[in-house]
Order: structure tokens, then sequence, then C-alpha cells
């Protein structure tokens, strides 16, 4: 059956440092990968989608990868700061045909420290 | 413009009793989920609708759920007999969908505690 892994223990650093997140998944074969960030007491909120062409997407402070061979998405937070510190979510997306239901990681808490 | 709303925001219920719960979604948006998500749990897929196709009710837990949309617009997902383990905060999202990678658009949530 379809898995995804995320890090299931909290990620604690020091302000200023990057974070790195890992996606796995397994019995997929997604044409694109979405992360979300996830604040407590709120919905989450869309970050960045990659596509499977795609080695490495950039955003301001973010940089997502995806390896199709490791069927691998990391997802990195350089400079750190206390107001990254939320819950980080991926979902790899089948797109084309099959089916558009989304289903995501459980999520990996990273607590950034000053 | 608007986000996706959803109502009540909290919801506290009696075991044994029904509750809706109500999904506005963005307007123009033809896909429309709900998931849910327990305390310090992940978000577990619940339904899915696309535009006028038929929808994937492959994620509810039991028959004790379903869900609507009219058209395009407002989604209700109701929960009947209600048990503790229903307990959870339960989120809905609006996607344009036009092309199957576009990204989701949630609500904050209906924490629904049953007692």
């Amino acid at each position: 059956s379809q898995k995804i892994e995320q890090n299931s223990e909290a990620l604690n650093i020091q302000e200023g440092k990057t974070a790195t997140l890992t996606c796995n998944y397994t019995n997929y074969s997604p044409a694109y990968l979405q992360w979300y960030r996830q604040d407590p007491g709120r919905g989450p909120v869309f970050l960045l989608l990659i596509r499977e062409n795609e080695k490495e997407k950039r955003k301001e402070r973010l940089k997502v990868t995806f390896d199709t061979t490791l069927k691998q998405s990391l997802f990195h937070i350089t400079a750190s700061q206390p107001a990254d510190s939320a819950t980080y979510l991926c979902a790899p997306d089948p797109g084309g045909n099959q089916g558009g239901k989304l289903i995501f990681g459980q999520g990996t808490e990273l607590s950034v420290k000053p | 413009g608007a986000g996706v709303s959803q109502s009540p925001s909290n919801k506290v219920t009696e075991k044994g009793k029904d509750v809706e719960l109500r999904c506005d979604p963005i307007s123009g948006h033809t896909a429309l989920y709900w998931y849910r998500q327990r305390l310090g749990q992940g978000l577990e897929f619940l339904i899915y609708f696309q535009g006028n196709s038929a929808p994937d009710k492959s994620g509810l837990p039991s028959d004790r759920f379903s869900a609507e949309r009219t058209g395009e617009s407002v989604s209700t997902l109701t929960i009947q007999r209600t048990q503790q383990e229903d307990s959870a905060v339960y989120l809905c999202a609006s996607s344009p969908r036009a092309t199957l990678h576009s990204p989701l658009h949630f609500g904050n949530g209906t924490r629904l505690t049953v007692t």
C-alpha cells in the first residue's frame, strides 16, 4: 500500500542554522510533490510544489529537492528563525489520471530556538 | 478575497447525537476535500469532490460519515450517532484543481468534541 514517511521526532535547531526535513514515500509514482506548513490551531498552508523533472526548487529561504530514484524529497530552511517553528507536511501528488485525492505525511514538527 | 470558511469553529456534542459541519470553499474552486486530524496526528483523508464527478469516498471511516456538496459551492460533512473516537479537528480544503497539482487552500477547521 502507499506509504509516506516523515521524521516522526520533532526537530530542534538553533536560530540561524539550516533545518532539513525528510519525506520518503513508497508505492507511489508522484508527478509532483507538495509541501505545507501547519501552525497550531490552523489549517495547513501551501509552501512549494516541485515537479518530478525538477531536481530542486527554491523560494526565498526555502529549498526543496525531489529524487524519484530514492523516492525522497528534502525540505530545507536556511538561516532559520523562531518564526519558522511549525509542523511541515509533505504530500506526494500523483497528478495525471490517478485520481485527485491528496494524501499527506504525518508531518515533522520543527522548533527553532533563539 | 475570502479564504475557505468552516463553521462552526468548535462543536461539543453528546455521544450518540448527529452533527453537521459546514465548509464554504473559495469561489470558483472545483475541488473540495475533507480531512480529519486527531490530536497530535497527521491529516487523514476522508472524501474528495471534483466538479460534477462522483465523489471519492474511499477515506470515510464508517457509514456514520457522509458528505454532500451542492454544485461547486458549500459542502456539509455529517456524522451520525457520534462516538468519542470521532473527536478531532475536521479540515476542509478547496482547490482550482483544473490541473491535478493545484495547491490546496485549507480552512482552520471545526474542532469536534464528543462527550
